[in-house]
């Protein structure tokens, strides 16, 4: 069965910083999509990006941006000058037919 | 543009009364629809999915129940409350195939 863990239930940056999130996953399939959602106070589930199994250069939205690496199952999230309203938690999510979330990584930005 | 719409957003019941909670999805037809549960301080468990019209998959056993009597709507039911369903449960919406996710605003349910 697919799993996804995150390891880290907390993390602090400060405020213009650079954090990453990490996150492992375990399937058998090749084809699948991954996911970083975030989740503020307010408990919005938002989503961040998205990567596609198939393709190898790492999807980057703005400040956001992933480092997949397929053999090694891993997908972490890159968040550049992180900003107050970068605090919430975040969860990685693999979906093939179905989707499954990790725990969450809740993230402090420390101004 | 597609929207996801739920209600409540909270909600205060005592054990043992019935549950309805509603989500309706507008801008897309034939989408996925999903319930989900999140318990404080935790990870999302995913309780029903419906890919279509009266087409209910339940994903974990327990007391709740789903239904889809439309093409965008999606009702979580309970005859029953217990103590355990107190959380935060969300509702998802996604085209078909392999495609993101997108959720409604969520509700609070608290059981007294």
């Amino acid at each position: 069965a697919q799993t996804v863990t995150q390891s880290q239930p907390e993390m602090s940056v400060q405020e213009a910083e650079t954090v990453t999130l990490s996150c492992t996953y375990d399937t058998s399939e090749s084809d699948y999509y991954l996911f970083w959602y975030k989740q503020p106070p307010s408990r919005q589930m938002i989503l961040v990006i998205r990567q596609e199994a198939y393709k190898q250069q790492n999807a980057t939205e703005n400040r956001f941006s992933v480092n997949f690496q397929k053999a090694a199952k891993s997908f972490s999230l890159k968040i550049s000058d992180s900003q107050l309203g970068d605090a919430a938690m975040y969860f990685c999510a693999y979906q093939d037919d179905k989707i499954i979330f990790g725990k969450g990584t809740r993230l402090h930005i420390l101004p | 543009s597609q929207t996801i719409h739920q209600w409540p957003a909270t909600l205060v019941q005592p054990v043992g009364s019935p549950l309805s909670l509603e989500c309706t999805v507008e801008g897309t037809s034939n989408p996925n629809l999903y319930w989900y549960r999140q318990a404080a301080g935790r990870g999302l468990q995913l309780l029903f999915y419906s890919v279509g019209i009266g087409q209910i998959s339940s994903e974990v056993p327990q007391n709740l129940s789903a239904s889809r009597p439309q093409d965008r709507q999606f009702i979580l039911s309970s005859k029953k409350l217990l103590l355990s369903d107190s959380g935060f449960y969300l509702c998802a919406w996604s085209r078909q195939g392999l495609q993101p996710q997108h959720f409604g605003d969520g509700t609070r349910l608290s059981i007294l």
